[in-house]
């Protein structure tokens, strides 16, 4: 089985500043894809980015970028230009390949943007 | 296009009463997924239907069911509601229901059991 973990549960940074959110992930499977999932209040689960673990290198999208280290099994989020809109939990999430498209999830970091 | 969609959006039951809610995937998406999010934690997966067949289930009591319909539509049917049973109830849909799909999440339906 495998287990995703978020060893930070809360996290606050400045409009404008960037701020690094944690993951570590446990499996003995070498072909998998790890996400990061945005939850704002609206409780809407949305996408932020995804990386497959084959690929070495980190996936980006816009301000959103991953540090990627498969043989620490660590999986970094870092947002850029951080903006009050980005206030929100921050779900890490591992999927088995071939294996349906279930996703595995962190317990969550809450992120606060301050003006 | 219409998002991933579910009823209701909240709901209260009692211990030992029986609940259904529902989920209508994007237009062209033939894979639901349901993930069970207790307050405070991440999202737990529950099931997975693709093309009316079960495909995946989580580590949930025979209590939880669910079932997809011909036009893709599911429920998820939870019976003997248990106060651990109060969380909020995602649905996510994509289009094959395979690891390069993206999915995409509903609103989900608030439960609580008193």
């Amino acid at each position: 089985a495998q287990t995703v973990t978020q060893s930070q549960p809360e996290m606050s940074v400045q409009e404008a500043e960037t701020v690094t959110l944690s993951c570590t992930y446990d499996t003995s499977e070498n072909n998998y894809y790890l996400f990061w999932y945005k939850q704002p209040p609206s409780r809407q689960m949305i996408l932020v980015i995804r990386q497959e673990a084959y690929k070495q290198q980190n996936a980006t999208e816009n301000r959103f970028s991953v540090n990627f280290q498969k043989a620490a099994k660590s999986f970094s989020l870092k947002i850029s230009d951080s903006q009050l809109g980005d206030t929100a939990m921050y779900f890490c999430a591992f999927m088995k390949q071939w294996a349906g498209n279930m996703l595995t999830f962190g317990g969550g970091t809450r992120l606060m943007v301050k003006p | 296009d219409a998002g991933v969609t579910q009823s209701p959006t909240h709901l209260i039951k009692t211990r030992g009463q029986q609940v259904t809610l529902r989920c209508s995937p994007i237009s062209g998406h033939k894979s639901v997924s349901w993930y069970q999010q207790v307050l405070g934690q991440g999202p737990q997966f529950i099931f997975q239907y693709y093309e009316k067949e079960e495909r995946g289930r989580g580590n949930f009591p025979d209590r939880f069911s669910a079932r997809q319909f011909p036009n893709y539509s599911s429920e998820l049917n939870v019976n003997a509601l248990l106060l651990g049973d109060s969380a909020l109830y995602l649905c996510a849909s994509s289009l094959e229901g395979v690891h390069t799909d993206t999915q995409y999440f509903g609103p989900g339906t608030r439960l609580t059991v008193l």
